[in-house]
């Protein structure tokens, strides 16, 4: 069955350094999103691709930066990390032709910056 | 861009009675999903519901995109609905991009 899947599901890490979370999906879907979760925000998007060779900028995306180098996978690097980067990581994937497109989410990681 | 609010923000229910839970957003829509967070922190894809009806099982959602809002109904509810529940909306027309509501915290006491 295709699939979205993340890894680590669980990262701790020093602040300054840089951390990679992966997400792969099996769908074949053009559109990947990553979101965080924190208490009191819900989930707000961080970066987006709509393609291979496609990056944007989201909500909350100071901080964070994204490649997309084939269809599969969108990897989110924190460049150096820091403690208000502690949250849930969510990634997300969607068909490609228009706006009526359901998002599915992966499973999350958990990021603790100490 | 579009504001997405949930209501109410928590809700407490007794095993075996009924719910709705609101979505207002502040523009017109031409995509409203709904999501269960469980206790595990998954989210799990509930409706698809740009306009109108679906029901799957205990749960449907209804929404009203002229109004402005989308409804989801439990009933007869059980242990396992527990978690949060968010709805979530492209944050323009034609965006392929969500903004989502804070969610609303459901409690089922057995």
């Amino acid at each position: 069955d295709a699939e979205i899947t993340q890894s680590p599901r669980h990262k701790i890490t020093e602040t300054g350094r840089q951390v990679t979370l992966a997400c792969h999906q099996t769908w074949n879907h053009n559109n990947m999103f990553w979101y965080r979760q924190d208490l009191g925000h819900g989930l707000r998007l961080i970066h987006y691709s709509y393609g291979v060779q496609d990056t944007n900028k989201g909500e909350v995306s100071d901080g964070y930066s994204v490649s997309r180098s084939n269809t599969e996978d969108l990897p989110l690097t924190l460049e150096s990390a820091a403690s208000s980067q502690t949250s849930v990581y969510f990634c997300a994937s969607s068909e490609s032709s228009g706006s009526l497109n359901e998002q599915y989410f992966g499973p999350g990681t958990r990021l603790t910056v100490t | 861009g579009i504001q997405v609010e949930q209501s109410p923000p928590d809700l407490i229910l007794q095993e075996g009675a009924n719910s709705t839970l609101r979505c207002n957003f502040s523009d017109s829509v031409n995509n409203l999903q709904w999501f269960h967070q469980n206790p595990w922190g998954q989210l799990i894809n509930l409706f698809y519901i740009p306009s109108g009806t679906k029901q799957n099982g205990r749960l449907s959602a209804t929404t009203v995109a002229t109004e402005r809002y989308s409804l989801l109904y439990i009933s007869s509810s059980q242990t396992t609905d527990s978690g949060v529940y968010f709805c979530a909306s492209p944050t323009q027309g034609g965006s392929e991009k969500l903004v989502f509501g804070k969610g609303t915290k459901l409690t089922v006491n057995p």
